[in-house]
């Protein structure tokens, strides 16, 4: 099975401030189709989880700007530029190259 | 709008089944792969079955292999999830999700105790 580490696991952050989050998976997460299919989840409190990003740095439909990836191969990054109160939660990086898929620790954000 | 919901968690004894169920709207369901992803309490998320779009390939994690069964039924827009067998580990809140995690139901709380 794919290991996905991530880092942080928690994050105090100052609203306004960015904030980055780090994905390790134990190996290559490039599929055979040439796609590399790592994505970045949030869950708010109370809430069921939500897609961000998809295929290393693809925002979903409706996801503000802020909200980038980057990386490739076994490392991966999540940034938000600038943090706003409603970025508070846990957030997942999550691979569906192969399975089982498989989901990081998750990092929780929280504000100062 | 995508929708999913999900029905069908309560409380069961251990060795008991239940059936979840999902029903989809706002797309083309026959179209998509779909899965089941489940959440214990407090802690993270679990990938736990996926089925294919024509429902010819499904897909288990280990920890509910030969227990578990996932289904479609394109007719009625609906993913199952049948489990069997269940344990006090199965106590989660099970996620249907569109793909492996365009968008997600709202969950059913799952509850294995005697």
């Amino acid at each position: 099975d794919i290991v996905m580490t991530q880092a942080p696991l928690s994050s105090p952050v100052t609203l306004g401030q960015p904030a980055s989050i780090s994905c390790r998976s134990s190996q290559s997460l490039v599929h055979s189709d040439g796609n590399t299919y790592l994505s970045w989840l949030q869950q708010r409190p109370g809430q069921p989880p939500r897609l961000l990003v998809y295929k290393i740095s693809n925002r979903f439909s409706g996801v503000p700007d802020r909200f980038s990836g980057s990386g490739a191969g076994t490392d991966f990054t999540l940034k938000i530029s600038r943090v706003e109160a409603e970025d508070v939660g846990v957030y997942y990086c999550t691979q569906a190259t192969q399975f089982p898929y498989t989901f990081g620790q998750g990092t929780k954000l929280e504000i100062k | 709008e995508v929708q999913l919901l999900e029905s069908g968690g309560g409380l069961v004894q251990p060795g008991g089944s239940l059936r979840l169920s999902c029903a989809a709207s706002g797309f083309t369901f026959s179209s998509y792969a779909m899965s089941w992803v489940r959440q214990a309490p407090g802690k993270g998320l679990e990938w736990v079955s996926a089925i294919s779009d024509s429902g010819g390939s499904t897909y288990y994690a280990d920890s509910v292999k030969g227990r578990f069964t996932i289904s479609r039924d394109s007719s009625k827009n609906s993913l199952y999830l049948q489990m069997n067998n269940l344990r006090a580990d199965d106590t989660a809140v099970y996620y249907c999700a569109k793909r492996s995690a365009d968008y997600w139901g709202q969950g059913t709380l799952v509850t294995v105790s005697s």
